[in-house]
């Protein structure tokens, strides 16, 4: 089955700072992919997703995630971060030969400081 | 609905009890999924439903949890005799299927928080 590893349960950067958040996935064929965000006490919403029509994906609120093959990795990143930007980050996959179903990372929390 | 909606959001039952958990999908949606999320372990795929196709239990931790789909809409995910480990948030989410994008954007509820004494 494909799945996704995050490095780093929890990160922590200033407010202004790179935000840099990393996932690698585990697959022979290039899967789809996708990052959610989980603000506290909400459900999960899409911040992008990758269907290979290009390698660079833009996503809502300044995020963006570059596929890398050669590296396997999936990595979300944000040139400034922002206080509102404090949530649990998860990294997902699915297989382009598998069920619909996404298999999900086991997050990474943002924390942001003054 | 706007949105996917899922009830109670809060559940506190004893060990041992049943509880039902209830989800209402996006009009629309032909694919359900439940998933559970607990404390440090992300989230844990348990079954998944798409139009009147037999559904991917695949999931399921154990014979006491169980799902089902009526009509094509509403899903229940029904927990027999719950123990304490089972204490997580159950999350529902729906989707269109993409067909042949394969992308298909999976919409979350707010989730029923379980908790078992």
């Amino acid at each position: 089955a494909q799945s996704v590893t995050q490095l780093g349960s929890h990160v922590s950067v200033s407010e202004g700072a790179l935000v840099l958040l990393r996932c690698n996935y585990s697959s022979s064929v290039p899967p789809y992919l996708f990052w959610y965000v989980q603000y506290p006490n909400q459900g999960l919403q899409l911040l992008l997703k990758y269907t290979s029509a290009a390698t660079l994906v833009k996503g809502i609120n300044g995020f963006e995630a570059e596929f890398k093959k050669s590296e396997t990795s999936f990595h979300l990143t944000k040139p400034s971060a922002h206080m509102r930007d404090a949530a649990e980050y998860f990294c997902a996959v699915r297989g382009r030969d598998s069920g619909y179903a996404l298999n999900f990372g086991k997050g990474t929390s943002l924390l942001v400081t003054p | 609905g706007a949105g996917v909606s899922q009830s109670p959001s809060n559940k506190v039952t004893e060990k041992g009890k049943d509880v039902e958990l209830r989800c209402d999908p996006i009009s629309g949606h032909t694919a359900l999924y439940w998933y559970r999320q607990s404390l440090g372990q992300g989230l844990e795929f348990l079954i998944y439903f798409q139009g009147n196709s037999a559904p991917d239990k695949s999931g399921l931790p154990s014979d006491r949890f169980s799902a089902e789909r009526t009509g094509g809409s509403v899903s229940t995910l029904t927990i027999q005799r719950t123990q304490q480990e089972d204490s997580a948030v159950y999350l529902c989410a729906s989707s269109l299927l993409a067909g042949g994008s394969g992308a298909n954007v999976l919409t979350f509820g707010a989730g029923s928080r379980l908790t078992v004494l």
